[in-house]
C-alpha cells in the first residue's frame, strides 16, 4: 500500500532563517505531488505541484521554492522564512488515473518568530 | 480552476442528515466534482468523487443535478466525529485542485 511521509512534525524557526521541508512518498511510482499551506483557520491554498522529476510548477509567487530530485522526494525551501510563512504544511500525492483523489500527508506546523 | 462557493458553517445535531450544496457555475465539460473532509491538524481525507447523477458510497453520497452547476454532498444520520471542515472541489485533469474555505459542519449531542 502507497505511504506519505512528511517530516518534521512541527518546526518553529526564526525569522529570516532558511527552511527545508521533505515529503516522501511510499509504494507507488511516477506519483503527482503537490505542497499546500493552511493559515489557521483558512482553506488549504496550493504552492507548488510536479507531475514528474525536475518539474515544478508554482501557483503562488513568494519566496518559498520546491524541488523534486527524485521521483519519490519532494522538497519545500526557503532561504529566509517571513513571519507570514507560518501554518500547516500539506504534502500530497495523486496517481495518474482517472480518479482525482489526493492522499495527504501528517503535516508540518510551522511557526515564524 | 472552476470556482465553487459553499457555506461557511453548518450545524447538526446527532442523527440527522446533513447537506451541504457547492455551486460550481463554471463547471467545464471535462471536471470532476470532489468532496473532501479534514480534521483539525491533519491533512484533508478524500470523501467521494462524481461526474453527473449520483455517487454513493459507505460514507456519503453525492447529488449532481443534468446542469453541474452545483453539487449537494449528504452525510447520513451524522455522529460526533464528523464535526470537520468539508471542501468542494472541481477539476479535470489538470493535475491542480484548488481548495477553497471549505465548510465547517458542527454535530452537537
Amino acid at each position: 500500500s502507497q505511504t506519505i511521509h512528511q517530516w518534521p512534525a512541527t518546526l518553529v524557526q526564526p525569522v529570516g532563517s532558511p527552511l527545508s521541508l521533505e515529503c516522501t512518498v511510499e509504494g507507488t511510482s511516477n506519483p503527482n505531488l503537490y505542497w499546500y499551506r493552511q493559515a489557521a483557520g483558512r482553506g488549504l491554498q496550493l504552492l507548488f505541484y510536479s507531475v514528474g522529476i525536475g518539474q515544478i510548477s508554482s501557483e503562488v509567487p513568494q519566496n518559498l521554492s520546491a524541488s523534486r530530485p527524485q521521483d519519490r522526494q519532494f522538497i519545500l525551501s526557503s532561504k529566509k522564512l517571513l513571519l507570514s510563512d507560518s501554518g500547516f504544511y500539506l504534502c500530497a500525492w495523486r496517481g495518474d488515473g482517472p480518479s482525482h483523489e489526493q492522499f495527504f500527508g501528517p503535516g508540518t506546523r510551522l511557526t515564524v518568530l | 480552476l472552476a470556482k465553487t462557493t459553499q457555506p461557511i458553517s453548518m450545524d447538526s445535531y446527532e442523527g440527522q442528515e446533513v447537506n451541504i450544496t457547492c455551486s460550481h457555475n463554471n463547471i467545464a465539460t471535462n471536471d470532476y466534482i470532489t468532496w473532501y473532509q479534514q480534521f483539525p491538524s491533519q491533512g484533508p481525507r478524500f470523501i467521494i468523487q462524481g461526474y453527473k447523477t449520483k455517487v454513493t458510497n459507505e460514507v456519503a453520497s453525492l447529488f449532481i443535478p443534468a446542469d453541474r452547476k452545483s453539487s449537494t454532498l449528504s452525510l447520513p444520520r451524522v455522529s460526533l466525529s464528523d464535526t470537520a471542515v468539508y471542501y468542494c472541489l472541481v477539476g479535470g485533469n489538470d493535475y491542480k485542485l484548488s481548495f477553497g474555505a471549505g465548510t465547517t459542519v458542527t454535530v452537537r449531542a
